[in-house]
């Protein structure tokens, strides 16, 4: 069975500072796929970036960068000059290769960001 | 840019009424997903759809939830009759296909439900 955690309910970070948002899973998959997603107060879920198990370079897009760490099974996304607009939840993901293997959120990081 | 488009935004239940939710996913993705997510918690998922066949509804309360595909393009979930538990927002999302680690699922903006 897939899990994610995220340790951190709450998050606080100043305008224009970076931010880590940590992310753990476990999986007895050898090939799997990691994503991050924005969830803003109005509800929709937003795709930021994917992490492959057998990507040898960690992610980017924009300000947002993975952190995969694949010995330790952590995926921690990073901000990079946080944008007011940047507050909201933050949830990691995970599924695995085989045709029906679905999508397992973790429970979600709330960030904050202070003018 | 392509949606998913679902609808209502919203909806206010009494309980043991029946509600419906509809959603469009993207055209041209084949796979279709119904997650529920209760305030304060991360999507689970009720149901998948590839084109019209349901490939997993093993987390779908059947005795008073159902879903379809009949097209293969738009989707139809409803709850009959809900309760009270069964407040939370449904989500929908879409994506090319299964199959392969980089399915990156688009989401709709989701219906808020409350059950009174």
């Amino acid at each position: 069975a897939q899990k994610i955690t995220q340790t951190q309910p709450g998050m606080f970070v100043q305008e224009k500072e970076a931010v880590t948002l940590d992310c753990t899973y476990d999986t007895s998959d050898q090939s799997y796929g990691l994503f991050w997603y924005k969830q803003p107060s109005s509800g929709e879920m937003i795709f930021l970036i994917y992490q492959g198990s057998y990507d040898e370079q960690n992610a980017t897009e924009g300000r947002y960068s993975l952190n995969f760490q694949k010995a330790r099974k952590s995926a921690n996304l990073v901000i990079s000059a946080s944008q007011l607009g940047d507050s909201a939840m933050y949830f990691c993901a995970m599924r695995g290769l085989r045709e029906r293997q679905n999508f397992v959120f973790g429970p979600g990081t709330r960030l904050s960001v202070l003018p | 840019e392509a949606e998913v488009a679902q609808s209502p935004r919203y909806k206010i239940t009494e309980k043991s009424q029946a509600v419906a939710f509809w959603c469009d996913p993207i055209s041209g993705h084949a796979t279709l997903y119904w997650y529920r997510q209760i305030l304060g918690q991360g999507p689970e998922l009720l149901v998948q759809f590839q084109d019209e066949s349901v490939v997993d509804d093993s987390q779908l309360p059947k005795d008073r939830f159902s879903a379809e595909r009949l097209k293969g393009v738009d989707s139809t979930l409803k709850i009959q009759p809900a309760e009270l538990g069964d407040s939370a927002m449904y989500l929908c999302a879409s994506s090319l296909a299964p199959g392969r680690e980089k399915n990156i699922q688009y989401f709709g903006a989701g219906t808020r439900l409350s059950v009174l």
